[in-house]
């Protein structure tokens, strides 16, 4: 079964911190990677694409990949306390299918 | 750019009843996916529509759920008759390519 790992947290960081957050997969066939947002009591929300190994930066958001150790990170710059919330890692394998596999999400409280 | 839509927000029903959600994509996505979120975890995908062909349903429990996309444009999904273990929210997203959109999603309780 292939799954998507995340830890649950709760991620704890004070404001204007970085908070960092990770995932592991299993299926090595994965080729795109998403970051999604959830506040609570709502829907999710996307916030970073990556489809190639390292780095990609939008904001005070940066997201890597390294397919060879299966790993997606998120980076979270001079975090805010409006960025609370439970971070989704999400992977699909592309093709004509692209099933989004999630993990069970991080929650991030980013303290004032 | 209007996002997903999705009605009702909210509904409570009892054990072996049925209930029905709408969704309406973003215009011009042809792919559709419903799926399911209960508490504390990740979504997971129930049925995706390419147009209107069904592309995966694979954990679509069949003996009581079913979808429909007539005409390729809005989807309808229905649980009948419902089980405790359905109350969760039924998420539909929407894309072109690769990236999802998500819409508020329907909040079901299942007493």
């Amino acid at each position: 079964q292939k799954e998507v790992e995340q830890n649950s947290g709760p991620l704890s960081v004070p404001e204007g911190a970085i908070a960092s957050l990770n995932c592991t997969y299993s299926d090595r066939g994965s080729q795109s990677f998403f970051w999604y947002r959830q506040y609570s009591g709502k829907s999710p929300e996307l916030i970073m694409s990556i489809y190639s190994n390292g780095d990609k930066e939008d904001g005070r958001f940066t997201a890597q990949l390294n397919k060879a150790s299966q790993y997606v990170s998120l980076l979270i710059r001079d975090s805010q306390p409006s960025d609370s919330a439970t971070y989704l890692c999400a992977v699909t394998r592309g093709g004509s299918n692209y099933k989004l596999t999630f993990g069970k999400g991080t929650l991030l409280t980013v303290n004032p | 750019e209007a996002g997903v839509a999705q009605s009702p927000r909210y509904k409570i029903i009892e054990k072996r009843q049925s209930v029905a959600f709408w969704c309406n994509p973003i215009s011009g996505h042809a792919t559709l996916y419903w799926y399911q979120q209960i508490l504390g975890q990740g979504p997971k995908l129930l049925i995706q529509f390419q147009n209107n062909g069904v592309v995966d349903d694979s954990q679509l429990p069949k003996d009581r759920f079913s979808a429909e996309r007539l005409k390729g444009v809005d989807s309808t999904l229905k649980i009948q008759p419902a089980k405790l273990e359905d109350s969760a929210v039924y998420l539909c997203a929407s894309s072109f390519l690769v990236e999802q959109f998500f819409g508020p999603g329907t909040r079901l309780t299942v007493l």
